[in-house]
């Protein structure tokens, strides 16, 4: 069975400063995708970014970047100067022929 | 703008009582899927629908029930079989390149 985890249910950051959320994933698959949602108060989930596994080099969108490494099963989330519009719930989700698959969630609060 | 609309925001169940919840999508997306989170939790998958006249069970399809009789329309209903049915649902079309998730729905039951 396909699983990702998420080992930190918590975690705070300063304002300005960078952080880095965690994620394992188990698969036997060689070609699926990567995720990161945010979800905040107000419950929308938003896509943060995507990865696909095929490609070695690691996604960037803005201040948000992936560390991809497929070996390992890891895929974390490095967000720089961190914001307060970004405290939220992030998930990191992998999807495999239509089959998705979300972590339990970090909850990250950016303080001023 | 293409999306994905759920209707009501907020529902109120009575004990015993059959509840549908409304998801509808423009973006022409052949797979749609029914989230459930709890508080400070995860999403869990109930339903899904990868074509229209065919949906699968997903981790916790006990209690619940859809239909998909076109391809725009993934409707939920939360029957009275479902012990503790109180939680947050979310409904989601996909593709490669990611979920596209609806505003969700927020069901008490009272």
């Amino acid at each position: 069975a396909q699983t990702v985890t998420q080992s930190q249910p918590e975690m705070s950051v300063q304002e300005a400063e960078t952080v880095t959320l965690s994620c394992t994933y188990d698969t036997s698959e060689n070609n699926y995708y990567l995720f990161w949602y945010k979800q905040p108060p107000s419950r929308q989930m938003i896509l943060v970014i995507r990865q696909e596994a095929y490609k070695q080099q690691n996604a960037t969108e803005n201040r948000f970047s992936v560390n991809f490494q497929k070996a390992a099963k890891s895929f974390s989330l490095k967000i720089s100067d961190s914001q307060l519009g970004d405290t939220a719930m992030y998930f990191c989700a992998f999807i495999n022929n239509n089959d998705m698959r979300f972590g339990a969630g970090t909850r990250l609060t950016v303080k001023p | 703008d293409g999306g994905i609309t759920q209707s009501p925001k907020y529902l109120f169940r009575k004990e015993g009582q059959n509840v549908t919840l409304s998801c509808e999508q423009n973006l022409n997306h052949d797979a749609m899927y029914w989230y459930r989170q709890d508080p400070g939790q995860g999403l869990r998958l109930i339903y899904y629908s990868q074509i229209v006249n065919d949906f699968q069970k997903g981790d916790i399809a006990e209690g619940y029930s859809v239909s998909r009789e076109k391809k725009e329309s993934f409707p939920l209903t939360v029957t009275s079989a479902q012990k503790n049915p109180t939680a947050f649902y979310l409904c989601a079309s996909l593709t490669v390149y990611g979920y596209t998730f609806g505003s969700g729905t927020r069901l008490t039951v009272v």
